[in-house]
């Protein structure tokens, strides 16, 4: 158990849904994370916050907005996503303030997404 | 642009059988490097990490790793495997700024008792 959850675990939308995944930490970090890992692609970074604040975007498309009120949740928002966005988005959090991907990240089990 | 490449997408070993990962990185300037493990029904974790210094790094359940920068290489190793060494590794670095980290595309390795 490694005190990053999230939720759901798994989700199936059509495209011209809005849904939201959500991770929380309870390991009291500063940094979050998310990832999205596709079939036959490696993970690929995402965004990046530290103390709440966005400090990485990895040209990422504009259908996928996070959020991060606080530095214990971070959110996925998703709206008019596309079926090869289907994949696990994974969750991770570290302790350093600076949001350097070098900290070492505890990663929660991951939502798979599947859009129709 | 940097990337990390896994040379074997798939190993299956005996146990008591020797590991070793190959990892290739294609990186400009000073670079960061990690190996995750992904146990079956489990959360990404950490492995080992080489940031500087000494080249060969020991992380946790007896694995290490050996930076060799003239062959861009990081190599994950093990002496001697056991069945619950079933798991995908992962290799991954990072640029010096510390807002890009690449993955390899993984290794899954299965170990038979």
């Amino acid at each position: 158990e490694t005190g990053v959850t999230q939720t759901p675990r798994h989700l199936v939308m059509g495209m011209t849904n809005k849904k939201s995944l959500k991770c929380e930490q309870h390991l009291g970090h500063n940094a979050m994370y998310w990832y999205k890992q596709s079939a036959k692609k490696p993970l690929e970074l995402m965004f990046v916050y530290s103390l709440e604040e966005r400090v990485e975007n990895n040209s990422v498309p504009s259908r996928f907005s996070p959020e991060c009120p606080n530095s214990s949740h971070l959110f996925l928002h998703l709206h008019t996503l596309q079926p090869e966005d289907s994949a696990l988005y994974l969750c991770a959090s570290s302790q350093g303030t600076s949001g350097r991907v070098t900290d070492t990240q505890y990663f929660g089990p991951g939502t798979r997404l599947t859009v129709l | 642009a940097q990337s990390v490449s896994q040379h074997n997408h798939h190993v299956i070993l005996s146990e008591a059988a020797s590991l070793e990962l190959g990892c290739n990185y294609s990186y400009g300037g000073t670079v960061n490097l990690f190996w995750y493990v992904q146990y079956p029904g489990q959360h990404l974790q950490l492995l080992l990490k080489y940031f500087s210094g000494d080249p060969l790094v020991k992380g946790i359940k007896g694995f290490e790793a050996e930076f060799i920068k003239s062959k861009f290489s990081f190599n994950l190793r093990k002496p001697s495997v056991q069945w619950s060494d079933t798991a995908e590794y992962f290799c991954a670095g990072a640029n010096n700024a510390g807002n890009m980290l690449t993955f390899g595309g993984g290794t899954r390795l299965m170990v038979k008792p």
